[in-house]
């Protein structure tokens, strides 16, 4: 699996969008992007994937770059509940079950 | 909504006593895992578990750890002789399918402490 790079730690304000950024420049054309958060020690809890397109759902949107080397995630009104460990994670389609966490990116929303 | 349940949230234990660790799968789920995160560090994942036998493995399951799911609910781990570097926060995690798309949904986790 690709390697991800994220910023170790963000802060937002509160009722803005949050930016969080990847880059997985080694990524491969089968490569899915996935985002995971981890609130204080609970299970991880997905949130989004995609593969080229950009994707939205309830929760955020996925911005992937063009040459697909990048990514970002976007929380468009962040609220104090999403204050988590943010984890972008490439999985080579099929070649597996595992989930790879690296060390993600802590966002603290505040007031 | 469904979810993964774990029991119990937290087990305290003896070095070289064992111990298993329940967790109750989303019930139409097919493909269950189990992850540890020592505490301050990532989540690390150990097993992958579909039609009764291991899919995958990481280096950290080693012979002290099996799996097993004992019945048409319960998926646990064993962990035979506890190590004091055994002790973490414990997840489990069930999918409906393997592919992309099919999401892992997580437990609360149990901590296990080894003493």
């Amino acid at each position: 699996d690709a390697k991800t790079t994220q910023p170790p730690s963000m802060d937002c304000a509160e009722g803005r969008a949050a930016n969080l950024p990847c880059n997985h420049s080694t990524i491969s054309g089968n490569e899915y992007v996935y985002w995971y958060r981890q609130i204080h020690s609970q299970g991880p809890q997905y949130i989004i994937h995609g593969l080229k397109n950009n994707e939205t759902n309830e929760m955020a949107s996925l911005i992937i770059t063009e040459d697909r080397k990048s990514s970002t995630l976007i929380l468009p009104h962040a609220t104090l509940r999403d204050t988590a460990v943010y984890y972008c994670i490439v999985r080579v389609l099929y070649s597996g079950y595992a989930l790879n966490f690296g060390k993600g990116t802590s966002l603290l929303v505040t007031p | 909504e469904p979810e993964v349940t774990q029991t119990p949230s937290h087990q305290v234990t003896q070095m070289g006593q064992e111990v298993i660790l329940r967790c109750v799968p989303i019930s139409n789920h097919l493909y269950f895992y189990w992850y540890r995160q020592i505490l301050g560090q990532k989540v690390e994942f150990l097993v992958s578990f579909y039609n009764n036998e291991i899919s995958e493995k990481s280096e950290i399951f080693d012979d002290q750890f099996s799996v097993e799911r004992p019945d048409g609910s319960n998926f646990t781990l064993k962990i035979r002789s506890t190590k004091l570097e055994d002790s973490a926060m414990y997840f489990c995690a069930s999918s409906a399918l393997a592919g992309p798309g099919n999401e892992q949904f997580f437990g609360p986790g149990t901590r296990l402490t080894v003493l």
